[in-house]
């Protein structure tokens, strides 16, 4: 079985200042690991992607994340925060296991607010 | 533009009104999904389609019946709908069901039922 903790439901940074937004995963099997980002009333939108290639993985818009296997971890971070990023941020994991869809596991979201 | 195209993007119905939401890629993936999202609640996993046949059904209320006639289209029927029932209904794909790279999400359509 696999589960997602996003550790913060809201975030709050200043613009320009760093982000990160934090996820944490247990999976019985070697998962992907996913980040997508939600703007208000739009659809989800795949930031980045972990699929046992490189542990550092760089996404669009600046955003990266490092797949830390003995610390279960999967944070996103981005150097400098814009007005742009403000959304709703879903760490996702897939385990394979033949199981179909029910492989793919949401967090329940971290809420980033940037302020001016 | 994700290649995952949902219409109507907004939608306002009745309890007792029938209408259909309808999901279409031209990205070659072979499943596809409907996700119910409520304000602070979870994604809720609805339905699944694998090579056009359902997969997975998550206890999902007869009142929402999908229907997959192609691997490209995939439509979701609704009839005498609840309050409860309003929320963003997102469509998503996979090249495969194991969704190892993960799924394309349309921008969903918002459903508003009064």
């Amino acid at each position: 079985a696999q589960s997602v903790t996003q550790l913060d439901s809201h975030v709050s940074v200043s613009e320009g200042t760093p982000v990160l937004l934090r996820c944490n995963y247990s999976s019985s099997y070697s998962p992907s690991l996913f980040w997508y980002v939600q703007h208000p009333n739009k659809g989800l939108q795949l930031l980045l992607k972990y699929t046992s290639a490189a542990t550092l993985v760089k996404g669009i818009n600046g955003f990266e994340a490092e797949f830390k296997k003995s610390e279960t971890s999967f944070h996103l971070t981005k150097p400098s925060a814009h007005m742009s990023d403000a959304a709703e941020y879903f760490c996702v994991v897939s385990e394979y296991s033949g199981g179909g869809a029910d492989g793919l596991t949401f967090g329940k979201g971290t809420h980033l607010i940037i302020q001016p | 533009e994700t290649g995952v195209t949902q219409t109507p993007r907004h939608l306002v119905m009745g309890m007792t009104n029938k209408k259909s939401l309808k999901c279409e890629q031209h990205l070659g993936h072979n499943a596809m999904y409907w996700y119910k999202q409520s304000a602070k609640k979870p994604l809720e996993l609805m339905f699944v389609y694998n090579f056009k046949e359902q997969t997975e059904n998550n206890s999902v209320p007869s009142r929402f019946s999908p229907e997959c006639p192609n691997s490209s289209h995939l439509f979701l029927h609704l009839h005498t709908l609840q309050p409860e029932d309003s929320a963003l209904y997102l469509c998503a794909s996979s090249q495969d069901i194991d969704a190892w790279y993960g799924y394309t999400f349309g921008s969903g359509t918002r459903l508003t039922v009064v």
